[in-house]
């Protein structure tokens, strides 16, 4: 079945430091993918998403690009702070399903 | 403002006792969705909900109730056929399938 995954956590980097957090798919159809962000003791908040191939989502100077080539929807972000310690979500969704499919969810700490 | 409201934010309940989870949008969504987190894990499906007076088991039903009267509401029920159930619970709502899902802010249940 449509599956996502993502790289094993936790990640720990430096203040400043260059951050990639790996996504691929698995899905039959054309799905839109999303990554969201959770913070301690809160819900997830959509953090960006792309709709189709080629598209670039973007958000709080992180970015995202549907890779359709390689199934992948890897997030990025030039220089992380220690507000963005957080557990990050990479999903996908398409009109064939009746649910959001989340990956496993990576936690990462920033520290100073 | 727009969004799902969770209530309460945390619920403490004496072992074999029923108790039920509040969840609301107010963004005239037709998904709704319940969702179990445990520490450090990802989320797994309870039950979910497509329109009005209709849902489904998701992948962890077993020991949850829902019902759907109403749009704007998807009250969860954690019987005491639970065999766990102190956890982080989460409510979802979407508004057409293909996007995404916005969250609540939680419910931490506490089984004592």
């Amino acid at each position: 079945g449509d599956s996502v995954t993502q790289m094993e956590g936790p990640v720990t980097l430096s203040e400043e430091a260059f951050l990639t957090i790996n996504c691929t798919y698995t899905a039959t159809g054309y799905p839109s993918l999303f990554w969201y962000v959770q913070y301690p003791g809160e819900g997830l908040q959509l953090l960006l998403k792309a709709t189709k191939a080629d598209d670039k989502g973007s958000n709080k100077g992180f970015e995202a690009t549907y890779r359709k080539e390689t199934t992948s929807f890897h997030l990025e972000k030039g220089s992380v702070q220690v507000s963005d310690s957080a557990v990050y979500f990479c999903a996908l969704s398409a009109t064939s399903y009746d649910k959001v499919i989340f990956g496993p969810g990576t936690s990462l700490s920033v520290i100073p | 403002d727009g969004g799902i409201t969770q209530s309460p934010k945390y619920l403490f309940r004496k072992e074999g006792q029923n108790v039920t989870l509040s969840c609301e949008q107010n963004l005239n969504h037709d998904a709704m969705y319940w969702y179990r987190q445990d520490p450090g894990q990802g989320l797994r499906l309870i039950y979910y909900s497509q329109i009005v007076n209709d849902f489904q088991k998701g992948d962890i039903a077993e020991g949850y109730s829902v019902s759907r009267e109403k749009k704007e509401s998807f009250p969860l029920t954690v019987t005491s056929a639970q065999k766990n159930p102190t956890a982080f619970y989460l409510c979802a709502s979407s508004s057409v399938r293909g996007t995404e899902a916005f969250f609540g802010q939680g419910t931490r249940l506490t089984v004592v």
